[in-house]
């Protein structure tokens, strides 16, 4: 099985400052078919997971463009270049090659 | 308007049985992928099971391998999750997810207790 492991574990930032969450699988990303199911969720106190990042960097519809996903093979990055109120809550990477692996997640919260 | 709706969660003694029912709108659903992921209180996010778009290939994670069974109706645009032997850390909030390259639609969840 593909294990998902996130970086920092908690992340205190100051609104209008930048935060970055790391992700890195035990084995590479990379498909079959050349693409890499790597994506971000982002997730808020009783609140489904929201999808914000699909194949490592396309952004959902509706998803601010302060959010950007970066990375190849085992190591990737999600980053945001502002941050405001509304990002607060637990960020998750996932893979998807057959079955679904996420990583154990990144609290962020405001300072 | 696109969208995944769960039903069918509640409260059910150990050892019991609870089906779940996930109900697609505003896409070609026959098309999809579909997952079950769950999400214990206070935990994150672990895989269940996954159907292919046709139903002809399933695939369970080894803790609900043997008890648990997905199917779909692709005629009525309904995914399903029989959750049978139910046990204490079965206990969660269970999600439906539509796949498509990379791509996940999720649904709001229906919350499934297993307690005596």
């Amino acid at each position: 099985d593909i294990v998902m492991t996130q970086t920092p574990l908690s992340s205190p930032v100051t609104l209008g400052q930048p935060a970055s969450i790391s992700c890195t699988s035990s084995q590479s990303l990379v498909h079959s078919d050349g693409n890499t199911y790597l994506s971000w969720l982002h997730q808020r106190p009783g609140q489904p997971p929201r999808p914000l990042i699909y194949q490592i960097s396309k952004r959902f519809s509706g998803v601010p463009d302060r959010f950007s996903g970066s990375g190849a093979g085992t190591d990737f990055t999600l980053k945001i270049s502002r941050v405001e109120a509304e990002d607060v809550g637990i960020y998750y990477c996932m893979q998807d090659t057959l079955a679904l692996t996420f990583g154990g997640g990144t609290k962020v919260e405001i300072k | 308007e696109v969208q995944l709706v769960e039903s069918g969660g509640g409260l059910v003694q150990p050892g019991g049985s609870l089906r779940l029912s996930c109900t697609a709108s505003g896409f070609t659903f026959s098309s999809y992928s579909m997952h079950w992921v769950r999400q214990a209180p206070g935990k994150g996010l672990v895989w269940v099971s996954r159907i292919r778009h046709d139903g002809g290939s399933t695939i369970y994670a080894d803790s609900v391998m043997g008890r648990f069974t997905v199917s779909r109706d692709n005629a009525k645009n309904t995914l399903d999750l029989q959750m049978n032997s139910l046990r204490v850390e079965d206990t969660g909030i269970y999600y439906c997810v539509r796949d498509w390259y990379g791509e996940h639609l999720w649904g709001q969840g229906t919350l499934v207790t297993v307690s005596s």
